[in-house]
């Protein structure tokens, strides 16, 4: 069964401090792996999408990185505004699987 | 660009009673996927759309069903409500045409609380 887990499930950042986010992944076979960002109330915004192995993209403060088994969503200096939960999703290469989403890791920035 | 629209924004049901909720999707895009979000499940995926016809669906019961339009608007219809079925539906448009490689967007999601 393809199953996506994000740890933690929670994290709490000063303003400044960066950190990562963890996604692991067992799925046949990968066809892409997407990070989204959600805000309290909102709909899950599109951040990146990565392919295979050794692919890296960023976007401001934010670079998502993939191996094998598990992506990593790292914030550099983050800000207040950074703070929503981050929910990473990958397509299965079998048959005509749909989006597969981990639970998310909730992100609190303090000033 | 308008983005994904979704009505209503908040519901209110009871047991029983059965619910549409409406999704209009970005101009241009023909493909409208819904999910359920739950704090315990997270996102599961219910069923995807395009060209009006269902090309996919997810494991929930029959009570789920959807269709979509001419004009790509997509409808989901949840019957004999159960207080489980409280979460927030999202729908998510895309092309289409990427196998499930292109972006979805997604709407602001509806709110269904069942008493």
């Amino acid at each position: 069964e393809d199953q996506v887990t994000q740890s933690p499930e929670a994290l709490r950042l000063q303003e400044g401090e960066s950190s990562s986010l963890n996604c692991s992944y067992t799925v046949s076979g990968l066809r892409g792996l997407f990070w989204y960002r959600q805000d309290p109330g909102k709909g899950p915004e599109f951040l990146f999408t990565l392919y295979s192995a050794g692919e890296e993209k960023e976007k401001e403060r934010l670079k998502a990185t993939l191996t094998k088994k598990e992506s990593f969503l790292h914030i550099t200096a983050p800000k207040p505004e950074d703070s929503a939960t981050y929910l990473c999703a990958v397509l299965p290469f079998s048959g005509n699987t749909p989006l597969v989403f981990g639970k998310g890791t909730r992100l609190s920035v303090i000033a | 660009k308008a983005g994904v629209t979704q009505t209503p924004r908040y519901l209110i049901k009871t047991r029983g009673q059965q619910v549409t909720l409406s999704c209009s999707p970005i101009s241009g895009h023909r493909s409208v996927s819904w999910y359920q979000q739950t704090p315990g499940q997270g996102l599961q995926f219910l069923f995807e759309y395009f060209s009006e016809t269902q090309r996919n669906k997810g494991n929930f019961p029959g009570r789920f069903s959807g269709r979509q339009f001419s004009n790509s608007r997509s409808e989901m219809n949840v019957s004999t409500l159960e207080l489980g079925d409280s979460a927030l539906y999202l729908c998510a448009s895309s092309t289409g045409l990427a196998g499930g490689l292109d972006t979805q967007y997604f709407g602001p999601g509806t709110r269904l609380t069942v008493l």
